[in-house]
């Protein structure tokens, strides 16, 4: 069952900022959101997540609108090594992550 | 967070046979994760390893075609017995949870033939 949905492609130009939004529009109360990617042929890899404020770290900004319906993740900086599918999760710290299909980003030279 | 190896890292079976792989942690985890990825798919969780007793399999997983070992805190393996090309995939373990997300392996990728 998806709790998620996103594009399922997108581009950016390298160098500039690449926005993938997530809707969650049934996301409970007690959930947070996640953000993964998976770059081709490796292991996910956790990059954020947050419960209601916006948050950020090193590689990342989350911005969780008020109702928590939908979110996105912010790549400041876009690099080609950003290629990766990224994967927005809800979860409330149950061990199944449900990954659905994610958004391919691909930077573009 | 915690830095995994896992093995091997590829490797193509003949159907009928068994394959085991390894997953070793850098620190003590309670629970190991084991998921598959599927050609062109996602993950989909296998099953949750604790130490100490029997895994927990999620739907459509059973404990006769995957069994899964986890002898102490650091390490789990999973076998994927009798073989079939259906099988082929990228099986990964993952750990941990909490403020650090979880953490997975680079995978195993598996080709039966």
């Amino acid at each position: 069952d998806a709790k998620t949905t996103q594009p399922t492609s997108m581009d950016c130009a390298e160098g500039r900022a690449a926005n993938l939004p997530c809707n969650h529009s049934t996301i409970s109360g007690n959930e947070y959101v996640y953000w993964y990617r998976q770059i081709h042929s490796q292991g996910p890899q956790y990059i954020i997540h947050g419960l209601k404020n916006n948050e950020t770290n090193e590689m990342a900004s989350l911005i969780i609108t008020e109702d928590r319906k939908s979110s996105t993740l912010i790549l400041p900086h876009a690099t080609l090594r950003d290629t990766a599918v990224y994967y927005c999760i809800v979860n409330n710290g149950a061990n199944n992550l449900f990954f659905g299909t994610g958004t391919r980003l691909t930077v573009i030279p | 967070s915690a830095v995994i190896s896992q093995k091997p890292s590829r490797d193509i079976c003949q159907r009928g046979t068994s394959l085991t792989i390894q997953c070793q942690v850098d620190s003590q985890v309670t629970m190991m994760f084991w998921y598959r990825q599927q050609p062109g798919q996602s993950l989909t969780l296998i099953a949750t390893a604790n130490q100490g007793s029997e895994a927990t399999y999620e739907s459509g997983f059973v404990i006769d075609k995957f069994p899964i070992s986890r002898p102490n805190l650091t390490f789990s393996t999973l076998t994927v017995s009798n073989m079939s090309p259906e099988d082929s995939s990228i099986y990964l373990c993952s750990v941990g949870g909490g403020v650090y997300g979880y953490t997975f392996g680079s995978g195993t990728r598996l080709t039966v033939v």
